[in-house]
């Protein structure tokens, strides 16, 4: 697509479940990121994908946080024991290079609020 | 750890003047400082970026500069539109890697 993709655009959750946030990125473009923005803040690190595999996940607040890109283009975001904590922005960034040096493309994220 | 100040409070100004928006941060310097715009309900759109290196750097009505001894970025808007109007992001790459650092962004609010 022409933009990177995210879906659902708003989840509501009930704590204690588990959920799943997807990020289509920009196709051909091998460097994924994760962020989450809390309201009046900004994004904040939380794992980067180069490829298939995770180059960085330090910014995963706990192991109740895990991402996967098993081909190398689509990300899934997954959440467990979902908590109100958690209610957030999840957004996702794409870019061609790695170093982000021709800055991120980010997508319009993925309204989680944990009830 | 790196902390990033960016005006909290709105700056709010006439249709055609100079928005100039401020980015402070501690510790050192890093390789890249990025801006981003993002609009309510929408993600962070990249603006510009400028190396440790660069002094400043331009994008039709954009300037941004970069002084490593003051441990600041200045974001300039000029003559400013409506259209303007957005919370505006500074962003550190401290490595020249992957990982941004955010600061919490300025809301600029552009008046007819």
């Amino acid at each position: 697509g022409a933009g990177v993709s995210q879906t659902p655009s708003n989840k509501v959750t009930e704590k204690g479940k588990y959920v799943e946030l997807r990020c289509d990125p920009i196709s051909g473009h091998t460097a994924l990121y994760w962020y989450r923005q809390s309201l009046g803040q900004g994004p904040e690190f939380l794992i980067y994908f180069q490829g298939t595999g995770a180059a960085d996940d330090s910014g995963l607040p706990n192991d109740r946080f895990f991402a996967v890109r098993p081909e190398g283009s689509v990300s899934t975001l997954k959440i467990q024991r979902t908590e109100r904590g958690d209610s957030a922005v999840y957004l996702c960034a794409s870019s061609s290079l790695g170093q982000g040096i021709g800055g991120y493309t980010f997508g319009s994220g993925t309204r989680l609020t944990v009830v | 750890s790196q902390k990033i100040e960016q005006n909290s409070e709105a700056l709010n100004i006439q249709e055609g003047k100079t928005a100039t928006l401020t980015c402070n941060y501690t510790n050192y310097s890093p390789a890249y400082l990025q801006w981003y715009r993002q609009d309510p309900g929408r993600g962070p759109v990249f603006l510009l970026l400028i190396r440790e290196n660069e002094k400043e750097k331009r994008k039709e009505r954009l300037k941004v500069t970069f002084d490593t001894t003051l441990k600041q970025s200045l974001f300039h808007i000029t003559a400013s539109q409506p259209a303007d109007s957005a919370t505006y992001l500074c962003a550190l790459d401290m490595d020249s890697s992957y990982k941004l650092i955010f600061g919490s962004g300025t809301r600029l609010l552009v008046r007819p």
